[in-house]
């Protein structure tokens, strides 16, 4: 079974609103959680590294005031992609890093929250 | 240049057929490779890791060239299921692994 959730699965939204993306580990705590985006036909992309109790660390040209990132507990991250617009339209997808029982440690994905910006 | 690059394909193959898929990657830093298959609209899910010594799983094969810098993919005997995209995927190990992924490269298995 999944191992990782997010929520919603998928969002459509006016231009200008807030959207906040769920991630929550279901059979581990996960230290360490991290954001991707994904546009048609491309790779993922590293959005930003999620680490419980600090300060998200985002990559070269992701704008952290756009992309608030909370990881409040070892079991939840939070993706607030903040104003939206049509270019953020995207996949969203998040993992989280840790250690399920009888296996090492991994990166386990979760579903992806497809988001539509009108 | 990308750090990680792969054929965008499609590759069409008809049912049994063998296919390589192949990646490079520019970072000699990189410690832990890996193939990742990832279905139309939903996440990537892993399929194996690549060792120096050359692994095999079931009906794939992959090998690693650090000296090359390149890594590849065996898929023998492909079925109708495997239509998928298949990426070639990259680690940093900073405590943590950081995944760096290809475009990946689409495969198409007809009947």
């Amino acid at each position: 079974g999944a191992v990782v959730s997010q929520h919603p699965s998928w969002v459509i939204c006016k231009s200008g609103t807030s959207v906040k993306i769920e991630c929550r580990s279901l059979d581990f705590q996960a230290t360490t959680m991290f954001w991707y985006r994904q546009f048609p036909k491309q790779s993922l992309m590293l959005m930003a590294t999620s680490n419980e109790g600090s300060k998200a660390t985002y990559e070269q040209g992701v704008e952290k005031d756009k992309f608030l990132i909370n990881h409040a507990s070892l079991t939840l991250s939070t993706l607030t992609v903040t104003s939206a617009h049509p270019e953020d339209s995207s996949f969203y997808i998040c993992s989280a890093y840790g250690t399920l029982a009888g296996e090492g440690e991994t990166q386990y994905f979760g579903p992806g929250t497809r988001l539509l910006v009108l | 240049r990308k750090e990680v690059e792969q054929d965008p394909g499609p590759f069409n193959v008809p049912e049994g057929a063998t296919v390589a898929f192949n990646c490079t990657y520019s970072n000699s830093a990189s410690q832990s490779f890996f193939w990742y298959r990832q279905d139309c609209r939903k996440e990537p899910k892993l399929l194996m890791s690549v060792y120096s010594s050359g692994n095999e799983d079931g009906r794939f094969t992959a090998q690693l060239n650090r000296a090359s810098q390149y890594i590849s993919l065996l898929n023998r005997d492909s079925k109708l299921s495997d239509s998928a995209t298949y990426l070639c995927v990259v680690a940093m190990n900073t405590g943590f692994q950081k995944l760096v992924f290809g475009t990946g490269t689409r495969l198409l298995v007809s009947p």
